[in-house]
């Protein structure tokens, strides 16, 4: 199947400051990529919907300007968190999609904000 | 808004038992129904279907979806400890094809 990456794979950082996650298709083009949420216990929710080089499309409730989402290339999008809270404390995933319905999912980032 | 139900939310089974999980959807724009196996990281990915009636098989694991009901079941057999994960149901829709994801079937097989 197709692979995805993401890095890094778990991150600690100070209240306030911004973190870049970075999520990598290897061996296909991912025209579309998405981004999820994770809590504990909990399934996955849809952040954000980007296609590449093109604006990303956000879901309900979730603040762009919070949740800056670049696709610069079909196989690289980025997702930074800035001026990071202690609730934004989550498991981060992305997945990608080569224009087929199905989504391969990367490792997941786990974002801890003290 | 789109809606995708799961039972049961856990269960427990020797190893060797045979288990339905069920994935009951209701959404708009109907494209693809998924089931992924997440164990400690990002779901890892096992059938796509599309069409009703159609029996998609891999080893032990097999699925069907029935549009009619609008709902699907996954099916393992001869369970294996292995097997122990979370089983998430997502329903794919409209043309960016996004994902809703079920709330996911916490399964563990005991020796």
């Amino acid at each position: 199947g197709a692979v995805v990456s993401q890095h890094p794979s778990r991150v600690i950082c100070k209240s306030g400051t911004s973190v870049k996650i970075e999520c990598r298709s290897l061996d296909f083009q991912a025209t579309t990529m998405f981004w999820y949420r994770q809590f504990p216990k909990q399934s996955l929710m849809l952040m954000a919907t980007s296609n590449e080089g093109s604006k990303a499309t956000y879901e309900q409730g979730v603040e762009k300007d919070k949740f800056l989402i670049n696709h610069a290339s079909l196989t690289l999008s980025t997702l930074t968190v800035t001026s990071a809270h202690p609730e934004d404390s989550s498991f981060y995933i992305c997945s990608g999609r080569e224009g087929k319905e199905t989504q391969y999912f990367g490792p997941g980032t786990r974002l801890l904000v003290l | 808004e789109d809606k995708v139900v799961q039972s049961p939310l856990s269960l427990v089974v020797h190893e060797g038992d045979t288990v339905t999980l069920n994935c009951s959807y209701e959404v708009t724009n109907f494209r693809s129904l998924l089931w992924y196996k997440q164990e400690k990281k990002a779901p890892t990915f096992l059938f796509m279907l599309t069409s009703s009636g159609i029996e998609k098989k891999s080893g032990r694991l097999s699925s069907i979806l029935d549009k009619k009901e609008l709902f699907s079941i996954l099916n393992i057999t001869a369970t294996q400890t292995g097997d122990s994960a979370v089983y998430l149901c997502a329903v794919g829709t409209g043309t960016a094809s996004k994902l809703t994801f079920g709330t996911g079937t916490r399964l563990q097989v005991t020796l």
